[in-house]
C-alpha cells in the first residue's frame, strides 16, 4: 500500500528563516497534495503537483516534486506568524481511484 | 459560497450511544470523503462515496456506517460509539478526482 512519511514531524523556526518540510512516498506518486491545518480547523488546499520535476509557487511557499515522484518538499521562504499550523501531504492512489492517503503531519510553529 | 459544512461541531458521547455526523456540500462535486484525524497519524479514509448512490469502504471502516442521501450530502454513522473512535472527523467533496476540500471538522468524544 501506498506509505507517505513527512518530516521533520515538528519544527520550530524564528520568524523570518526559510524552512523545508518533506513527504516521501514509498511508490510512485500519482498527484500529490499540499495541506495546511490551523489548529482547531479543516485542511486549506495549498498546491497540487502531478508531473515529475514540476515546482508551483504561491506568496512565500514553493512546493517541488522530484523527477521520479516520489519525494515532494514544501519551501517557505521568510516565514511569518500567519505560517504556523500543521502542513500534511497527500497522495492520489493509482488506478484511477479518487482516494488520497496523507502522511501524519509536520507541526510548524513560529516564534517571533 | 459555505463550500463543505459539517454537523456537529462537537459532540460527546456515553460507550454505546449512537449518533450520525452530517455533511453537506453545495459546489455540486461527485464524490465525498469522510475521514479520521488521530494524533501522530494524519488522516484516514472511513469511507467515500465516488458518486450518488455509491459507497465504499475506506482504510478503517469497522464501526461506522455510511449514506449517500442525495448529491449534497454524505452521513456518517455509529451505531454503537466506543472510546477508540474518539477522534476528529472530517468531511470532504471533489469533483472526481480533483483537489479535495474538507470541512471544519467534527470533534467527537465517546466516554
Amino acid at each position: 500500500s501506498q506509505e507517505l512519511e513527512q518530516s521533520p514531524q515538528s519544527l520550530i523556526v524564528q520568524e523570518g528563516k526559510n524552512l523545508t518540510i518533506n513527504c516521501t512516498s514509498s511508490k510512485t506518486l500519482y498527484g500529490l497534495y499540499w495541506y495546511k491545518q490551523k489548529y482547531g480547523e479543516g485542511l486549506i488546499f495549498l498546491m497540487m503537483l502531478q508531473k515529475g520535476g514540476e515546482e508551483k509557487s504561491h506568496e512565500k511557499i514553493t512546493a517541488k516534486l522530484d523527477e521520479k515522484k516520489q519525494q515532494s518538499s514544501l519551501h517557505i521562504t521568510a516565514s511569518q506568524p500567519s505560517h504556523a499550523g500543521i502542513y500534511l501531504c497527500g497522495a492520489g492512489l493509482p488506478g484511477g481511484a479518487q482516494k488520497l492517503v496523507f502522511g501524519q503531519g509536520t507541526r510548524l510553529t513560529i516564534n517571533p | 459560497n459555505a463550500g463543505v459544512t459539517q454537523t456537529p461541531k462537537f459532540q460527546v458521547l456515553k460507550t454505546g450511544q449512537s449518533m450520525t455526523l452530517q455533511c453537506a456540500q453545495d459546489m455540486n462535486h461527485n464524490s465525498m470523503y469522510w475521514y479520521r484525524q488521530d494524533p501522530g497519524m494524519g488522516l484516514r479514509l472511513i469511507y467515500y462515496s465516488a458518486s450518488e448512490g455509491t459507497t465504499d469502504k475506506g482504510e478503517v471502516p469497522n464501526g461506522y456506517n455510511v449514506s449517500r442521501l442525495n448529491k449534497r450530502e454524505f452521513s456518517l454513522r455509529l451505531e454503537s460509539a466506543a472510546p477508540s473512535q474518539t477522534s476528529v472527523y472530517f468531511c470532504a467533496s471533489s469533483r472526481d478526482r480533483n483537489i479535495q476540500y474538507f470541512g471544519a471538522g467534527t470533534r467527537l468524544s465517546v466516554l
